[in-house]
């Protein structure tokens, strides 16, 4: 039962480059998430997937694309990398719209020159 | 959205020392979680609390909803529970939101 599983877990773009973070729960959860954590900023909601076939904005969408291929996945894509992008990426599962538990995967640190 | 505030921002502890970690949200929630990223960046659920009070172990948590707040207690703390202490918080849309956290850190 490997929980939430990311990949890559680390990644070194130049300015400009495109890339897609995945992600993947075996937990049968109904909501999935993409934060961003920056130095002294806490974890900021890039995107969220409240079920399967639907996704919205969370707090700092921009510059990012996400996709619920099914329950399972959901993979953020970054179109054309920014400096500003640099940052750990943390994909987190959540059994309940309502409650429950949010179990996160182990984070992908990628970094834009 | 809401809003989420943490106190203290950083707490620096003797081993065996009791501390009080607070978090203050601005709005109703039906969910509230407290979590630990140890060191190494994992981000571990320490507690699912939207209202009442909880222990595990030395850790205990209390959420008192109707004055938006609650607080995580750490007893005789140890130098394996530094790191950084998040509270997340959902109120009644979707968005599960996160506070700065409160950076701990227990010297030996």
């Amino acid at each position: 039962n490997a929980g939430v599983t990311q990949t890559p877990k680390f990644q070194v773009l130049k300015t400009g480059q495109s890339m897609t973070l995945q992600c993947a729960q075996d937990m049968n959860h109904n909501s999935m998430y993409w934060y961003r954590q920056d130095p002294g900023m806490g974890l900021r909601l890039i995107y969220y997937s409240a079920s399967e076939g639907t996704t919205d904005k969370g707090e700092v969408p921009n510059g990012y694309n996400v996709s619920r291929l099914n329950k399972r996945e959901f993979s953020l894509r970054l179109e054309s990398a920014a400096p500003s992008q640099t940052s750990v990426y943390f994909c987190a599962s959540l059994f309940q719209l309502q409650a429950g538990v949010l179990f996160f995967g182990e984070g992908s640190r990628l970094t834009v020159l | 959205g809401i809003q989420v505030e943490q106190s203290p921002p950083d707490l620096i502890l003797q081993e065996g020392a009791n501390s009080t970690l607070r978090c203050n949200f601005s709005d109703s929630v039906n969910n509230l979680q407290w979590f630990h990223q140890n060191p190494w960046g994992q981000l571990i659920n320490l507690f699912y609390i939207p209202s009442g009070t909880k222990q595990n172990g030395r850790l205990s948590a209390t959420t008192v909803a109707t004055e938006r707040y609650s607080l995580l207690y750490i007893s005789s703390s140890q130098t394996t529970d530094s790191g950084v202490y998040f509270c997340a918080v959902k109120s009644y849309d979707y968005k599960l939101s996160f506070g700065a956290g409160t950076t701990v850190t227990v010297r030996a």
